[in-house]
């Protein structure tokens, strides 16, 4: 079993949605990302945080780390969000990755 | 300005080659990663150097090779290239260690 686990895997949804992905994990950690890797493969930092809820625009980071859980939201989702949302959690310098959640919003 | 840059962006080569990807972060950033996404596009690091230290070395065949010349860049070498290695590898920085990932914009390498 992977150390991050996310889900869904795949999500398709229509414009306006309101969208939640999730990530949990095994171990403990020093901190938790969430990026974005858009279809053409860049890939972006949307949150790094270690406690409580960050929120960026449309975008909307919450961490439990009692529950090992945290949870990506977007808010009136555009087809512009379709991409793949990847958990990653730090630890001992080192970093572990989700295998992501490839969203695919339909106008 | 590209605040994290690798070249080449494509790199298509022989087996037994051996090749080498630059990166540069004009950030002022202390600690450069490696990392490499495979064809079902998981990521996983491969290196990871702070102020030209090599503080992490994942289970990567010694055919790889980072190279710090100084902070601002972490080569990668690749000796022997097999085809296992062909993936996209994307070069990275932070702040500190364990902080906010910049990332570049990945390095397609294909063996043939």
């Amino acid at each position: 079993k992977n150390e991050v686990e996310q889900s869904p895997q795949n999500l398709t949804a229509q414009e306006g949605e309101f969208i939640t992905i999730n990530c949990s994990y095994s171990v403990g950690i020093s901190a938790l990302h969430w990026l974005q890797q858009h279809p053409g493969g860049g890939i972006v930092s949307l949150f790094m945080l270690s406690s409580g809820k960050k929120k960026h625009g449309r975008l909307i980071a919450t961490i439990n780390i009692q529950e090992k859980h945290s949870s990506l939201h977007i808010t009136a989702s555009h087809p512009r969000d379709s991409a793949v949302y990847i958990c990653a959690v730090t630890r001992d310098d080192k970093i572990i990755f989700g295998k992501g959640t490839r969203l695919h919003i339909l106008p | 300005d590209t605040a994290v840059s690798q070249t080449p962006k494509y790199l298509v080569t022989q087996m037994g080659n051996d090749k080498s990807i630059k990166c540069e972060q004009n950030l002022g950033h202390d600690t450069m990663y490696w990392y490499k996404q495979d064809s079902k596009k998981f990521l996983k690091i491969m290196f990871s150097y702070n102020n030209k230290e090599l503080i992490i070395n994942e289970t990567v065949p010694n055919r790889f090779s980072p190279k710090s010349p100084d902070k601002a860049h972490l080569n990668l070498h690749i000796n022997s290239l097999e085809l296992g290695d062909s993936a996209v590898y994307f070069c990275a920085s932070s702040q500190q260690r364990e902080g906010e990932q910049f990332f570049g914009p990945g390095t397609r390498l294909t063996v043939l």
